[in-house]
C-alpha cells in the first residue's frame, strides 16, 4: 500500500531532550515536507526536501532540523524541544513539488513538558 | 499571513444537503488542491484543479476556480454522516516549493 509512515503517533517529552520523528514513504517520490498544525494557525511547513540531499527551510524551521541522506526517509529533529513545539506534526510526500496532491502521514501529536 | 482563506469557518447541514465551502487566495498560483483531514488525522488529497481550468468534478465533488477573482470553491453534493470532517484548501504558489494552506472550515453532516 502506498503510504507515509510517521514515527511515533504520540510522544510526550521533557524540555531539551533531543528527539527524532521518522517519516518514510514507499511511493519513490522526490518531494517531502514537514508540517506542524496548530489550533487557529492552520498547517505551517517547517521544511522540505526537493530531492535527497537537498532540503530548505519552510515558513517555521527555528528549532528545528532535517536531513534527507535516502529517498524514502525524511526525519525531523528538535535538538532542544521546548514547549512551544507543542504540536501535531505531519509529514507529507508528493511525486515533485507542483506535479499532483500530497500524501500525508497519520501525524505525531508532540507534547514537551 | 496565510495565503488561503476559507468561508465559512464552520458548516452544519443535514444528511442529502449539499455543502458549499469557498477559498480566497492572495497571489498567483500554479494549482489550488482541497484536502479532507478527520479529527486529528492525516489531511487526505481530494482533487486539484490547475491555474488554467475552471471547474472539475469527481464523484459527489464539484470545484470551481476563478482566477481572477482569485477564488475556489467546493460544493460536495447529497452530503453524508461520513463527510463530517475538516475541508481545507491549498495553493501551489508560483515560485514557491509548497503548498500553503488555509486554516479551514469544519462540516457537520447530521444523520
Amino acid at each position: 500500500e502506498a503510504q507515509v509512515t510517521q514515527n511515533p503517533r504520540y510522544l510526550i517529552t521533557v524540555t531539551g531532550k533531543k528527539l527524532t520523528v521518522t517519516c518514510s514513504q514507499n511511493m519513490n517520490h522526490e518531494y517531502m515536507s514537514w508540517y506542524r498544525q496548530d489550533p487557529g494557525l492552520g498547517l505551517r511547513q517547517i521544511y522540505y526536501s526537493m530531492n535527497v540531499e537537498v532540503t530548505d527551510k519552510g515558513d517555521v524551521p527555528e528549532g528545528y532540523k532535517v536531513s534527507r541522506k535516502e529517498k524514502r526517509n525524511f526525519p525531523l529533529i528538535l535538538e532542544s524541544p521546548s514547549p512551544n513545539q507543542t504540536s501535531l506534526y505531519f509529514c507529507a510526500s508528493s511525486p515533485k513539488q507542483g506535479r499532483g496532491g500530497y500524501t500525508f502521514g497519520s501525524g505525531t501529536r508532540l507534547t514537551v513538558v | 499571513s496565510q495565503q488561503g482563506e476559507e468561508d465559512p469557518q464552520a458548516l452544519s447541514i443535514q444528511e442529502g444537503e449539499n455543502a458549499t465551502m469557498n477559498c480566497s487566495y492572495k497571489t498567483s498560483i500554479n494549482n489550488l488542491q482541497w484536502y479532507r483531514q478527520n479529527s486529528g488525522r492525516g489531511l487526505v488529497h481530494l482533487i486539484l484543479i490547475r491555474s488554467n481550468e475552471r471547474e472539475k468534478h469527481s464523484g459527489r465533488l464539484r470545484v470551481t476556480l476563478d482566477t481572477s477573482k482569485k477564488s475556489s470553491s467546493l460544493l460536495i453534493t447529497a452530503s453524508r454522516a461520513a463527510d463530517t470532517a475538516s475541508y481545507f484548501c491549498a495553493t501551489d504558489v508560483t515560485g514557491f516549493q509548497k503548498l500553503v494552506f488555509g486554516t479551514g472550515t469544519r462540516l457537520l453532516v447530521s444523520p
